[in-house]
């Protein structure tokens, strides 16, 4: 079973300052991690993904994930949050579908993030 | 980029009746589609995979004859709620894998009132 946790409900942070939002996983085999963003009553935007290859990836909107295989953790970080970075936030992974057989992704319960002006 | 529709984006019916949501991918052929289910300050729940010509896969726990999911091309997923109850008041979210690998779009989802 894969399973994803988001330990903080919110987050608050200033405008400007850098700004984590943490996440940890469970998976069989390799994971595939992702970030979303969701914005109120729409649905979620793709952020960025985790594969393989360097442990920092960048992602759209200037967010960036730092993957720790040993802590099985994939924290977005953003070196200056806006405003506008205000939504919830949600991790996401699978495993390989060789390993699971599914292609689904499981949630983590979300983070709202608040960014003060 | 990948851009998938949903319609209606909200709907609200009386007990008892039936609602269809639509989901499109309007700009890349999608062989596989998910469906989820989210509540109020939740995440988002899976409730079945579909796969064009095939039947849908349902989550443990998912009534498969209450949620009728039809993926007859491969450009449309429809997610037919039959009977609805107010239970069954939610935000229903759609998803599309797409020609990038390994990756989702989502739909801006249907929010679901059932009086």
């Amino acid at each position: 079973a894969q399973s994803v946790a988001q330990p903080e409900d919110q987050v608050n942070v200033a405008e400007g300052n850098p700004l984590t939002v943490k996440c940890t996983y469970s998976v069989s085999g390799n994971p595939y991690l992702f970030w979303y963003v969701q914005y109120p009553n729409r649905g979620l935007q793709f952020l960025l993904k985790y594969i393989t290859g360097d442990n920092l990836v960048k992602g759209s909107y200037g967010f960036e994930a730092e993957f720790n295989k040993s802590q099985t953790s994939v924290h977005l970080k953003k070196p200056s949050a806006l405003v506008s970075d205000s939504a919830l936030y949600f991790c996401a992974v699978r495993g390989s579908p060789r390993d699971t057989g599914r292609r689904a992704l499981t949630f983590g319960s979300g983070t709202r993030l608040q960014v003060q002006p | 980029g990948a851009v998938v529709s949903q319609h209606p984006s909200w709907v609200i019916c009386k007990s008892g009746t039936s609602v269809k949501i639509e989901c499109r991918s309007l700009d890349f052929q999608a062989t596989t589609m998910f469906w989820y289910r989210q509540f109020p300050k939740q995440s988002l729940m899976l409730m079945a995979t579909s796969n064009e010509g095939s039947k849908a896969t349902y989550e443990q726990g998912v009534e498969k004859d209450k949620f009728l999911i039809n993926h007859a091309s491969l450009t449309l997923s429809t997610l037919t709620v039959t009977s609805a109850h107010p239970e069954d008041s939610s935000f229903y979210i759609c998803s599309a894998r797409g020609d990038l690998p390994d990756t989702q779009y989502f739909g801006p989802g249907t929010r679901l009132t059932v009086l």
